[in-house]
């Protein structure tokens, strides 16, 4: 069973649509966030949620919209979506908010176009 | 300046060879991660630590705290090493990333 997991992996989409990812963790964690790396393969924290209650909202637009309807599952939906929206999207988990090893889905590569 | 830097950028070495990938932060921490990137995008956490030393099999990570600074070492190096390996450091409750480091290990 994998640990952390994320749908869809791929989606190419026109700017302007809305689109949705889920992530989903069965490892029991505490903590999930969103990570964004763009085309130079730089890793930046999005948000972070900690038992279903936002912690970090890194000056994301709010454009960009998460929700944790329970601690196991962390979903990100774009509104409007630019061009420079493009980019892989990493969901990850840890046992506690910042402690803890932490543990990535797949990732998520958003084309927009 | 990013609070995170790494060195080299870039890494070509042959089967076999000892390797050094250095990180270097200007923040306060409360721990630093090493992330390993296969080429096919995924991302697995090889190590946290706070202080001292750490051993996984062929892989050794350090960090000196009052230097601000962190090594991850790979012994007897294998093409199946080839990876971005990503320095993150933890502080004001987020990870804060460095660029990474792109290892080729040719055969």
């Amino acid at each position: 069973d994998t640990a952390v997991s994320q749908t869809p992996k791929y989606l190419v989409t026109q700017m302007g649509n809305d689109k949705s990812i889920k992530c989903e963790q069965n490892l029991g964690h505490d903590t999930m966030y969103w990570y964004k790396q763009d085309s130079k393969k730089f890793l930046k924290i999005m948000f972070s949620y900690n038992n279903k209650e936002l912690i970090i909202n890194e000056t994301v637009p709010n454009r960009f919209s998460p929700k944790s309807p329970d601690k196991a599952h962390l979903n990100l939906h774009i509104n409007s979506l630019e061009l420079g929206d493009s980019a892989v999207y990493f969901c990850a988990s840890s046992p506690f908010l910042n402690t803890g090893e932490l543990f990535f889905g797949e990732g998520s590569r958003l084309t927009v176009l | 300046k990013n609070e995170v830097e790494q060195s080299p950028q870039n890494l070509t070495a042959q089967e076999g060879e000892f390797i050094t990938i250095n990180c270097s932060y200007s923040v306060g921490i409360s721990a630093l991660h090493w992330l390993q990137q296969h080429p096919g995008g995924g991302i697995v956490s090889l190590f946290m630590l706070s202080s001292g030393k750490k051993k996984h099999g062929r892989l050794i990570a350090t960090i000196n705290i009052q230097e601000k600074h962190s090594s991850l070492h790979i012994t007897a190096s294998h093409p199946r090493d080839s990876a971005v390996y990503i320095c993150a450091v933890e502080g004001a409750q987020k990870l804060v990333f460095g660029q990474g480091t792109r290892l080729t290990i040719n055969p």
